[in-house]
């Protein structure tokens, strides 16, 4: 099955930006969603299809993908912020969508 | 504005059954894919299943697979998840989320826990 690898934790001071990863076989050949998620909410969408952000998301967030690294970059990083971040495929081989393992932002 | 509400969640004893509802407005439900994703407690998001707009296509996790069954019924808006055999594993809050690529919005979630 598809595995999708993100670091557990990333720690950053306000101001500066947080780059989180996210690994996969080949990643840049699907496209690749993003979800923060505060604790005791549910999840919500920050970036679908790679690089767009819903609306409502402010433009300090932002992505990429390519080869084997999907990447979520958070820019003047503020205290709000400060969740959990997942990334998610589809993955057509299996019929079944894909969660990274989630990544702890902290801001210090 | 789209909105989903899941209900259903509670204690059941390993073994058991259950049947979770998410009932959905602000949009044409029909016209899309929806699913059901979980989160263990303290742990991370785990797709379940997912179903076509029409119904006729479902969608599974290996580790519901048989267990688990998902349906609709669009003249309700309401999209179900049918729990049999319940594990200790599958407690989780139970998120119901719009969508086929992408899953926006999500629900509040309903709690399951499967314990004697």
């Amino acid at each position: 099955s598809y595995v999708l690898t993100q670091p557990p934790s990333v720690s950053v001071a306000p101001g500066q930006t947080a780059t989180i990863t996210c690994g996969g076989s080949s990643i840049g050949t699907k496209s690749v969603h993003w979800y923060q998620q505060k604790p005791g909410q549910a999840p919500v969408l920050v970036i679908y299809f790679d690089t767009d952000r819903p609306s409502g998301i402010p433009e300090r967030f932002s992505g990429s993908n390519s080869a084997n690294t999907a990447t979520l970059t958070i820019g003047r990083v503020e205290a709000g912020d400060e969740a959990d971040y997942y990334c998610q495929v589809w993955e057509s081989s299996s019929d079944q969508h894909v969660f990274g393992s989630g990544t702890k932002v902290t801001v210090l | 504005d789209v909105h989903l509400v899941e209900s259903g969640g509670g204690l059941v004893q390993p073994g058991g059954s259950l049947r979770l509802s998410c009932v959905a407005s602000g949009f044409t439900f029909n016209d899309y894919v929806m699913s059901w994703v979980r989160q263990a407690p303290g742990k991370g998001l785990e797709w379940v299943s997912a179903m076509t707009g029409s119904g006729d296509r479902p969608y599974y996790a290996d580790s519901v697979k048989g267990r688990f069954t998902i349906s609709r019924d669009n003249s309700k808006n309401t999209l179900y998840l049918q729990m049999n055999s319940l594990r200790a594993d599958d407690t989780a809050v139970y998120y119901c989320a719009k969508g086929a690529g992408y899953l926006d919005p999500w629900g509040p979630g309903t709690l399951v826990t499967v314990s004697s």
